[in-house]
């Protein structure tokens, strides 16, 4: 009953340095996105993908770029990473686009020094 | 500019006592309202939900309530246990529409 994993869970990156936040769900949900969570800002959509073979920006997209690699998969990368994109991302999905009820990963820490 | 906002970061509460966990929005489209609860190291999980064309919904101890001439929600707990210690994140949507969550009010209940 795993729902939805992310890896790593922390990660340390030097500025300019690149990496890709991994997902992937076994709920076979259509739906899928990716939140950034800063204090006080809540959490804030960075791409969704509402069906396989789709995506699309959210509010704060700048620095990322994702691809839905399958209908359980859906990644998260960062090519030039910044210490502004120093956060903790979830991951999420839903049984349909917008479906209201997100299921969320536990997350992954990340700093950018 | 913020169209949902959570104005207390925190509140504490009395074990057995109610808490209530307020949220205020901006746009007049927003028609389904939503409240999460997260626990430290894990992600967010849903907790209840209401639509506009409501003004309350329970669940067991949780009840949210709608005031929509006043673009306000609130979050009742009763009575508070401290597993509900947690973040509590207000969000609101409308049809066709991303999620908007506001910034999260960190609740703590006192044994």
């Amino acid at each position: 009953n795993a729902g939805v994993t992310q890896t790593p869970k922390f990660q340390v990156l030097k500025t300019g340095q690149s990496m890709t936040l991994q997902c992937a769900q076994d709920m076979n949900h259509n739906s899928m996105y990716w939140y950034r969570q800063d204090p006080g800002m809540g959490l804030r959509l960075i791409y969704y993908s509402a069906s396989e073979g789709t995506t699309d920006k959210g509010e704060v997209p700048n620095g990322y770029n994702v691809s839905r690699l399958n209908k359980r998969e859906f990644s998260l990368r960062l090519e030039s990473a910044a210490p502004s994109q120093t956060s903790v991302y979830f991951c999420a999905s839903s049984e349909r686009g917008w479906g209201e009820k997100l299921f969320f990963g536990s997350g992954t820490q990340l700093s950018v020094l | 500019d913020q169209q949902v906002k959570q104005n207390s970061p925190s509140l504490s509460v009395q074990e057995g006592r109610i808490s209530i966990l307020n949220c205020d929005y901006t746009n007049s489209m927003f028609d389904y309202f939503l409240w999460y609860k997260k626990y430290p190291a894990e992600g967010p999980t849903f907790l209840i939900s209401i639509s506009s064309i409501k003004d309350k919904n329970e669940d067991g101890r949780f009840t949210v309530f709608l005031n929509k001439s006043a673009k306000h929600l609130s979050l009742h707990i009763v009575p508070s246990q401290p597993g509900d210690s947690a973040v509590y994140f207000c969000a609101a949507k409308n049809a066709g529409n991303m999620l908007t969550f506001g910034g999260g009010t960190r609740l703590m209940v006192k044994p």
